[in-house]
């Protein structure tokens, strides 16, 4: 089945630190990727939606100087967190699709999630 | 607004025992509907995913339902086992002219004891 893999899977950093979080599709070509960030005991809020070679999509109220997002290639998207400040820690979850748009029967395939800790 | 509802938020039960999650949703147009289970610190794993024209899904131990007219789904989890211990997360699809739209309800924890 299809793999996505994310890479750290744990970080703790000081504040004011950048902090890059890649996810890569292992066995497929993700022409979409999402990220997401979940609080404890929350569910998925989705923060942005990138396509390969093009610009991200982010959701209202998420800062996209704040948060980085880089798609540029099919396996590869990363998400830079800048500057990162002790409310900035969180789970960060991102997932992949085989296909963009209109394929919306096409499974969401995600990683194992980063947690995310800023002292 | 499109929303999905969950219900219990928290369930324990005895390993053993069968259970029902809820899932509500008024998404539109409706493309599809899916469970998620997500283990403790880890991404959510697909369990199913139901298209309009399907009522019933099956997947081991894990039975999910859809109702599109009254928009109701359940997941139902048979002869419970330690390891089904997580938060199971339904997840509905709209479908428009700019692409697909996930709406995540808020998950369901349970808590499978010995």
């Amino acid at each position: 089945g299809a793999v996505v893999s994310q890479h750290p899977s744990r970080v703790i950093c000081k504040s004011g630190t950048s902090v890059k979080i890649e996810c890569r599709s292992l066995d497929f070509q993700a022409t979409t990727m999402f990220w997401y960030r979940q609080f404890p005991k929350k569910s998925l809020m989705l923060m942005a939606t990138s396509n390969e070679g093009s610009k991200a999509t982010y959701e209202q109220g998420v800062e996209k100087d704040k948060f980085l997002i880089n798609h540029a290639s099919l396996t590869l998207s990363t998400l830079t967190v800048t500057s990162a400040h002790p409310e900035d820690s969180s789970f960060y979850i991102c997932s992949a699709t085989e296909h963009t748009g209109t394929y919306s029967n096409q499974p969401q395939h995600f990683g194992d999630g980063t947690r995310l800790s800023i002292l | 607004k499109n929303q999905v509802e969950q219900s219990p938020q928290s369930l324990i039960i005895l390993e053993g025992k069968n259970c029902t999650l809820q899932c509500n949703y008024t998404v539109s147009p409706f493309s599809n509907l899916r469970w998620y289970k997500q283990d403790t610190g880890r991404g959510p794993v697909s369990l199913t995913i139901m298209t309009f024209s399907e009522n019933t899904k099956s997947n081991g131990r894990y039975t999910a339902t859809l109702d599109a007219d009254t928009k109701q789904s359940s997941l139902h989890i048979t002869a419970s086992q330690l390891s089904d211990s997580a938060s199971y997360i339904c997840v509905v699809s709209a479908s428009n002219n700019a692409g697909n739209m996930l709406t995540f309800g808020g998950g369901t924890r349970l808590m499978v004891k010995p």
